[in-house]
Parts: C-alpha cells; structure tokens; sequence
C-alpha cells in the first residue's frame, strides 16, 4: 500500500463535466506534485507546491486547475478535457528544501478517460 | 530535448538472470538519480537511489553503479524473478534552488523475467 492516496481509481467523464482529482498524504511532507502520464511513457510533471503555495506550473493548460487546501491535500480541478487528456494522473509528495535528496513517494493515480 | 537517456527499451531475461539497464544524463548539475519501479495499473516506487560521490550502491538483489566521469549510471537486477517484471524508470535531478523539486525521467525499460 502506497503512503499517498488517490480518489477515485477510475474517472470518465465529458469533455463538458467539471470534476476534481484528490491526493492525500500523512507523512509531513511539504511538497505535493501532480504528474501526467500516458501509456508506455515516463510521468510528465505538471504542478509543485511547496508549503500550501504554488511554486511551479510546466505551462499546463487552464483547464487543469490545481489546489492545496492544506498540507495533507492536494487537488486538481477539472473543465472542459479534450480526449488527449486521457491519462493516468499521478499524485507524489516528498520533503522540501534542504539537499536534494528527499525522494519522490507516488500514488498509485486517477486513469481518467475523457469521452 | 531528453536530457536523460535510458536503454533498453525492452528486456527479457530469464529467471535467475541478470537484469541490465543503462541511463546516461548530459546536465552536470543533476546529483541525485533515483529509480523507480511501476507495475501495471499502479504508481512509480522507489526502488533504489545514489549520489555521485558514491560509484555502487547495492539492496538486496538491486545494485546501482555509477560513473561520474561518464556521467553513466545502471541498474542491476541479480537473481531476476518473475515478480520482477515491470517498467523500470531512472531519472535525475539537480540539488541547487528551484531545480531540487523536478526529476527528469528516462524513458522507461518494460523488463520482462521468463520462469
């Protein structure tokens, strides 16, 4: 069992529907990652936020809108998908600051299908 | 422009074998390479990492070998297994300011262990 936890599994919906993607993690961590990735490829990093505040955005398109209530969360907020953005979604989390070297811990993601 | 490079893209060993995968990075700045292991259906785990001021780091059946002059680094598998089997990743990141948070992912080798 992975130590991030991601809902739903599974998500399908239309390119019209406003849904939301949870990640939630209760090992202190004060960086929280959203990460895109498609079938047979390496996860593409999309958001970071470091200490509840986004640090950094990889120029994601508006449709995807991220937010981190608190420190233990982290959601993605969803409208108006193109069916390229079928993917599985992953949530990972690590500490923050210092030497490099804290690893990533990842979810075991959302597979959305955009219909 | 990928800026770590990963060969194979495919494996197949048989059980008991050796499992062999090569990456090489081209930004000096990186100091941590990590790799993770992700099955089916489920997010990337970490399995084994290094820094550059070591040349081997070894757990259990799993060794890293680094060569800092080649900017070269692999992944070991002793006594491969069927459980083995998956796609492994190994990434890279640098440990200055804002470029700790990002890990640059190679593009994966799907090892298959044959029983």
């Amino acid at each position: 069992d992975t130590e991030v936890t991601q809902t739903p599994k599974h998500l399908v919906m239309g390119m019209t529907n406003k849904k939301s993607l949870k990640c939630e993690q209760h090992m202190g961590h004060r960086a929280m990652y959203w990460y895109k990735q498609k079938a047979k490829k390496p996860p593409e990093l999309m958001f970071v936020y470091s200490y509840e505040k986004l640090s950094i955005n990889e120029s994601v398109p508006s449709r995807f809108s991220p937010e981190c209530p608190n420190s233990s969360l982290l959601n993605l907020h969803l409208h108006a998908l193109q069916p390229e953005d079928s993917a599985l979604y992953l949530c990972a989390s690590s500490q923050w600051g210092g030497i490099g070297n804290q690893p990533q811990h990842f979810g075991d993601g959302t597979r959305l299908s955009i219909l | 422009q990928q800026q770590v490079k990963q060969s194979p893209q495919s494996l197949i060993v048989q059980k008991g074998g050796i499992s062999i995968i090569n990456c090489a990075y081209e930004n000096t700045a990186f100091d941590y390479f990590p790799w993770y292991q992700q099955f089916p259906g489920k997010g990337p785990a970490l399995l084994i990492a290094i820094r550059p001021d070591v040349s081997e780091k070894k757990e259990g059946r799993f060794t890293i070998s680094f060569n800092k002059s080649a900017k070269q680094f692999s992944l070991h598998i002793m006594d491969s297994q069927p459980g083995d089997s998956a796609t492994y990743f190994c990434a890279a990141r640098g440990s200055s300011g804002g470029s700790n948070y990002k890990l640059t992912f190679g593009k994966g080798t799907l090892l298959t262990v044959n029983p």
